[in-house]
């Protein structure tokens, strides 16, 4: 079954510093990989796209990176700020017409 | 101001009675979505339209409705069917059709209450 998981499921960090989230997923065969930002009550805005071939893609302080073998990648953000405060979602797709949906990191920077 | 608007912003619907979600982009893309999230979920596709006039069944179709009759337009109605409305709508759509190729742009959502 194709799944995307995210971890941690929310995280507190404080104004300024670094964090890293988590996406697994069992996707198979892989197209794509995608990380889009959510504020709350507002619609995903995309952040990064990787293909199979790439393995980092860089959006200013939001750093991606993809693993296609163990099936992992990660969204590094630097230096963090208040607007960061955010949802952040892995979303991966087959090569169909599908999206797989994570269900999110709830980050939450504190001043 | 481009961009892709949905309306309203907040919705009450009563037991038995249908709701419609309005949906418009001036972007002048081809593809347009509708998707469900609840909360600690993905995204559900509802439905998704690949050109005028043309629309296919997502993951979780039934108990809503859709239209396609022009390019700009793409609204959702929430049929009496559907027994567990309560949730954040949102529209996308993207350049062209092709889910896992295309960027997909979405609306600031709808949320929908059952009273």
């Amino acid at each position: 079954k194709n799944q995307v998981e995210q971890s941690p499921q929310s995280l507190i960090i404080l104004e300024g510093k670094n964090c890293t989230l988590q996406c697994n997923y069992t996707v198979s065969p892989f197209s794509n990989l995608r990380w889009y930002k959510q504020d709350t009550g507002r619609g995903p805005v995309s952040l990064t796209i990787m293909t199979f071939s790439e393995n980092t893609k860089s959006n200013g302080r939001y750093t991606a990176t993809l693993d296609a073998d163990t099936k992992q990648s990660s969204l590094h953000i630097t230096a963090s700020q208040l607007s960061d405060s955010a949802s952040y979602i892995c979303v991966v797709s087959p090569r169909n017409y599908q999206l797989i949906w994570g269900a999110g990191t709830k980050l939450i920077i504190k001043p | 101001d481009g961009g892709i608007t949905q309306s309203p912003k907040y919705l009450f619907r009563k037991e038995g009675q249908n709701v419609t979600l309005s949906c418009e982009q001036n972007l002048n893309h081809d593809a347009m979505y509708w998707y469900r999230q609840d909360p600690g979920q993905g995204l559900r596709l509802i439905y998704y339209s690949q050109i005028v006039n043309d629309f296919q069944k997502g993951d979780i179709a039934e108990g809503y409705s859709v239209s396609r009759e022009k390019k700009e337009s793409f609204p959702l109605t929430v049929t009496s069917a559907q027994k567990n409305p309560t949730a954040f709508y949102l529209c996308a759509s993207s350049i062209r059709a092709g889910l896992y190729q295309e960027t997909q742009y979405f609306g600031p959502g709808t949320r929908l209450l059952v009273l």
